[in-house]
């Protein structure tokens, strides 16, 4: 079945190093992948998207990748602040279907 | 410009019990999605509504129903609730079809099934 998974449940840095959250997917057929950082008592909010026909796309401090061959998604945001402590979950979703998270990966920076 | 207001906040209810959740979402937007989060399961598809459309619904049983009304306001429904059911449940709303992948989310309902 589908499935989009973390490589860890855990990651944590120090402030201003630079974060990479990882994600592997099974579901070839998807058009878009997401992330979406949760911090506590809040719900999801969007991060950046990259579509399946790019293999890099930039946001402000934040990085997609996404490799096809190894089918894996990673997240990286540089200079790494105490505000990004968050949950961080990656989702996958065909152009007309529904998204399918992984489990998240609970991202720490220590000052 | 608000967000997307899910109520109630908090809800505890008794095995057997029915509930229904609402969802507001941000003015303009016509599509809601509904989905349950638990520490075990992690973030679960549970239906998407555009224009008072389902156009997606996850595996979940029959107690699990939703509906979205002209307004594009929506709600979602369980009955005969369960321990398992306990969980943060959540909307998102987008502007556009289920082509769009920005969503927006609220806070949640935290439901307590006791």
């Amino acid at each position: 079945g589908e499935s989009v998974g973390l490589h860890l449940p855990t990651l944590s840095v120090q402030e201003g190093d630079n974060s990479i959250i990882n994600c592997a997917y099974s579901n070839s057929a998807s058009d878009y992948f997401i992330w979406y950082k949760q911090e506590s008592g809040k719900g999801p909010q969007f991060i950046i998207d990259i579509r399946s026909n790019m293999d890099k796309r930039q946001g402000q401090r934040v990085t997609v990748l996404l490799n096809k061959t190894v089918k894996h998604l990673s997240l990286q945001i540089a200079a790494t602040q105490p505000g990004d402590s968050a949950v961080y979950f990656c989702a996958e979703k065909p152009n007309a279907g529904k998204s399918t998270f992984g489990d998240g990966t609970t991202l720490t920076v220590k000052p | 410009k608000a967000g997307v207001t899910q109520t109630p906040r908090y809800l505890i209810k008794t095995r057997g019990q029915q509930v229904t959740l609402s969802c507001s979402p941000i003015s303009g937007h016509r599509s809601v999605s509904w989905y349950q989060q638990t520490p075990g399961q992690g973030l679960q598809f549970l239906f998407e509504y555009f224009s008072e459309t389902q156009r997606n619904k996850g595996n979940f049983p029959g107690r699990f129903s939703g509906r979205q009304f002209s307004n594009s306001r929506s709600e979602m429904n369980v009955s005969t609730l369960e321990l398992g059911d306990s969980a943060l449940y959540l909307c998102a709303s987008s502007p556009y079809d289920t082509m769009n992948t920005e969503a927006f989310f609220g806070q949640g309902t935290r439901l307590t099934v006791v």
